[in-house]
């Protein structure tokens, strides 16, 4: 079956690193995805990873996925208040060019 | 370059009416998709198409009806608006994965 799972909300201090953890069920997933979905918008693209890699960075991001444990998550580094948001992770059922999300992590970040 | 666009923005419905949410795009993607996103339960994917000619149920059809006469396009049909139908609903669009799908701003859906 297809189904990912993330806990709903996250507090941190600005300028601490923020870890934001994804569940996912269907290991034929090619590619993993977080997004990021500020009040009101719509949906922007943080970032991906390819399912024979460990590890992605992107300058404060970093991307860890554990394929055993069908474990992704998502490091923010220096996290500031424009990083308050609620932040998505979707797996990609492999061959069939869809989406499935989890429900959303919201940040919240304060001084 | 608009992107994905989605019109209208905002509607109100009377349970039982019909309308349609369109949904353009102008990147030649060959992938489309329609979610609902709700309170507490993410996105959830309605109906989606990977060609013109082509489309596939989601997680929660039931409710909606979508075509996909030219690759631009691909609208929402809601047959009979029931208040469960109250929602945000997001077109998104993809030309290849390691991309993702890029979406649009979305519509503001009440039923009353």
């Amino acid at each position: 079956g297809e189904d990912v799972e993330q806990s709903l909300f996250l507090s941190v201090r600005e300028g601490d690193s923020s870890v934001i953890n994804c569940t996912y069920t269907d290991s034929s997933s090619t590619y993993l995805y977080w997004y990021k979905q500020e009040p009101g918008a719509g949906l922007q693209l943080l970032t991906y990873i390819f399912s024979n890699m460990d590890m992605k960075q992107d300058q404060r991001l970093t991307v860890l996925l554990n394929k055993k444990d069908k474990h992704l998550s998502l490091r923010i580094a220096d996290t500031q208040t424009g990083d308050s948001a609620i932040y998505f992770c979707a797996e990609s059922p492999g061959g069939y060019n869809k989406l499935i999300f989890g429900a959303g992590t919201r940040l919240a970040v304060h001084p | 370059n608009a992107g994905v666009t989605q019109t209208p923005k905002f509607q109100v419905l009377k349970t039982g009416q019909s309308m349609t949410l369109q949904c353009a795009q102008d990147m030649n993607h060959e992938y489309m998709s329609w979610y609902r996103q709700d309170p507490g339960m993410g996105l959830r994917l309605i109906h989606y198409s990977v060609g013109a000619g082509i489309t596939d149920q989601g997680e929660v059809p039931n409710g909606y009806n979508v075509s996909r006469s030219t690759t631009e396009d691909f609208p929402l049909r809601l047959l009979s608006a029931a208040p469960s139908q109250t929602s945000v609903y997001f077109c998104a669009s993809s030309g290849q994965h390691e991309y993702g799908y890029t979406f649009g701003s979305g519509t503001r859906l009440t039923v009353v």
